[in-house]
This record gives structure tokens, C-alpha cells and sequence, in this order.
């Protein structure tokens, strides 16, 4: 079946300007993350979706971030004012159940900030 | 707080060799840990992972060991192929159903014909 599928793969960007990437998940996948990667390090986290319960928005950088989910399905992250400093790969990941089930990772976003 | 951290940051092996890449990590109370390796320009894959209450798991051509003395956690991987050549990345969760990783810096693995 389909994976975790992101869009645009590539996004390039003056400074200032508002952003939104989005991301499928696989069908059926309850749990929906977002991460940050930024260039030559680790992944960094950002949001997570399960089911109908809040998002955990712990790992937001700021409140020019934020996410929304449709029910179990797309989502969307959008940033606002984008900075130089927000250029990153951004991935999605999602997993059938919470936990430690496993994350399965979308191709990522390619976020340039001029 | 918790970090992660790797070793090395680049490794280069000879194809057909085995290859270890290590991770330390700080939380002594970190219950579940994975390994991913990401190709580029594609997202992390999950390799293996490990809970806390082990100290070795294999998979094929992969065994991770977890050494909660030092905190110490490493990827084996045997007969390597060129096809392992990827970044790797260990992540960390501190509660076993938190769902939150924490990854580490990565490793180069380049595998030389």
C-alpha cells in the first residue's frame, strides 16, 4: 500500500511570507508526527496527533507554528513569518497506535527561507 | 535534559565487513530506543529497536546491543552491502508509550566496494 506521502517535496520561500506544508498519512494510521531536520543533524520533534485527543504541541519552536489534523487523516503544519532559521527538512511520520508502534516516515518537505 | 549522541560521525567499511555504529545516550531512565537509517533525500526507516529490559535484539544482518551500565547503545551490522550506506540515526523514548523520540546527531555509513 501507500506510504506517508508529503507536499511540496521542495518549498522555497521569502522571508516573512506564511508557509503550509502538508502530509498523508498511511490509511488507518491513528498517530501523526511532526519532526524538523535541520541540515547535518537529528530530527527534532514538533507535534503529535492520536485519534480525536489534543495534540501534543510540546516541541513547537514557536507560535509561528502550527498544526492541524482532519480527523485520521491529512495534515497540515503551517509556519507564519517564516525566519532564515526555519529552513529544514520537515517530515511526517505516522503509526497504526500510540506508542511505540512503528513511525513510518514520509520523504520530508524541503523548506527554503531566503 | 535528555540528549543523545553519537560517537562517530562519519564511518567508512570495506563491503563484505561488519560495521558497528554506537550511541550514547543520558537518560538513565529511557526505556525504549530504535535505530533508523535514512537514505538521502528519503525519510528515516526504522531498522530495529530495543526496550530497556534487554540487552540484544537481531534482525537480519542487524543485531543492536544496550548497555544500560554506560549507557551505551550500538547497531551492528554484518556483511555490509552498498546498499547500507545511509545516515543512522538512534532515538531515544524515556517512557515506554510516550510517544516522543528523541534522535540523535546521526552517523555517515559509507560502504566501500
Amino acid at each position: 500500500g501507500a506510504g506517508v506521502s508529503q507536499s511540496p517535496s521542495n518549498k522555497v520561500t521569502e522571508k516573512g511570507k506564511d508557509v503550509e506544508l502538508r502530509c498523508d498519512p498511511i490509511s488507518g494510521h491513528t498517530a501523526l508526527y511532526w519532526y524538523r531536520q535541520r541540515l547535518g543533524q537529528g530530527l527534532e520533534f514538533l507535534i503529535y496527533f492520536q485519534g480525536n485527543s489534543a495534540p501534543d504541541k510540546s516541541g513547537l519552536p514557536s507560535d509561528r507554528f502550527s498544526a492541524e489534523r482532519t480527523g485520521e487523516s491529512v495534515s497540515t503544519l503551517t509556519i507564519q513569518r517564516t525566519q532564515q532559521e526555519d529552513s529544514a527538512v520537515y517530515l511526517c511520520a505516522s503509526s497504526l497506535l500510540e506508542g511505540t508502534d512503528t513511525q513510518y516516515f514520509g520523504p520530508g518537505t524541503r523548506l527554503t527561507v531566503l | 535534559g535528555e540528549s543523545v549522541g553519537l560517537h562517530l560521525p562519519t564511518l567508512s567499511v570495506q563491503e563484505g565487513d561488519n560495521s558497528i555504529i554506537n550511541c550514547a545516550y543520558s537518560n538513565s531512565a529511557s526505556d525504549y530506543f530504535i535505530w533508523y537509517k535514512q537514505e538521502s533525500g528519503k525519510g528515516p526507516q526504522f531498522i530495529i529497536d530495543i526496550r530497556s529490559n534487554m540487552d540484544k535484539r537481531q534482525g537480519q544482518r542487524v543485531t543492536v546491543l544496550l548497555n544500560k551500565t554506560v549507557k551505551h547503545l550500538s547497531l551492528q551490522i554484518a556483511a555490509t552491502q552498498p546498499g547500507d550506506s545511509a545516515v543512522y540515526f538512534c532515538a531515544e523514548m524515556p517512557n515506554f508509550g510516550n510517544e516522543k523520540l528523541t534522535f540523535g546527531t546521526g552517523t555517515r555509513l559509507t560502504i566501500i566496494p
